[in-house]
């Protein structure tokens, strides 16, 4: 049974026009994270929530925001998505022990 | 701050033989260390993972890794190659208490050659 889901699986968007990719668990994991995966990198964290506390990475752009509100469900909206945003956005959550529990994740395509 | 190297952003291995895909960490706590896959256009799945009980750690699809304090390494492994293991494999790394943040390696794409 899938424990972390991501919506849509593809997305594809507009330059400039916002776009709101979706995940929910059922872990129950007070932890949440989304990281951004470009072609053939490593994931890179953008932000975190520990319950509701927001905690954005240093070198997350303004564009991206977040919004959880509530334990199973949390958003990722880009407000201006631009080319370089083409990317794989994976959502995941954390176990006590650190281990990180991954949606399928979102092909986003920024035309 | 803690961080893992993977050696090698690509491997190459001939079907039954042998997969040794290498990871060396920095920590300066004891770490907890695991190693995901990710097959294309899919989200890592957890392959196994070590929080500091048995240094050899055995996981699903036959792979294991060994933690080894005196070497800051964890190299993971395979006896024996499928063709369904070709994928991408991320070593990563936190610490115990509370939330930590997981950072990962840039990854090692393993080819495996009939």
């Amino acid at each position: 049974d899938a424990m972390v889901i991501q919506n849509p699986r593809y997305q594809v968007t507009q330059f400039g026009k916002p776009v709101t990719l979706s995940c929910s668990q059922t872990l129950n994991h007070n932890v949440m994270y989304w990281y951004q995966q470009k072609s053939s990198q490593a994931p890179k964290l953008l932000f975190h929530y520990y319950d509701k506390d927001f905690n954005n990475e240093a070198d997350t752009p303004d564009n991206f925001q977040s919004r959880r509100p509530n334990t199973s469900f949390c958003f990722l909206d880009i407000r201006s998505p631009g080319l370089g945003d083409t990317a794989m956005y994976l959502c995941a959550t954390s176990s006590p022990t650190g281990e990180a529990f991954f949606g399928q994740g979102t092909r986003l395509t920024v035309v | 701050a803690q961080s893992v190297t993977q050696l090698g952003s690509h491997v190459s291995v001939s079907e039954g033989a042998l997969v040794l895909l290498r990871c060396n960490y920095s920590s300066s706590v004891p770490p907890y260390l695991f190693w995901y896959v990710q097959y294309p256009n899919q989200g890592l799945q957890l392959l196994l993972k070590y929080t500091s009980a048995a240094t050899l750690v055995k996981g699903i699809n036959g792979f294991e890794a060994e933690f080894k304090k005196s070497e800051t390494s964890f190299h993971l492994t395979k006896p024996s190659a499928h063709m369904s293991d070709a994928a991408e494999y991320f070593c990563a790394v936190t610490v115990s208490g509370g939330y930590q943040k997981v950072t990962f390696g840039t990854g090692t794409k393993l080819q495996v050659i009939p």
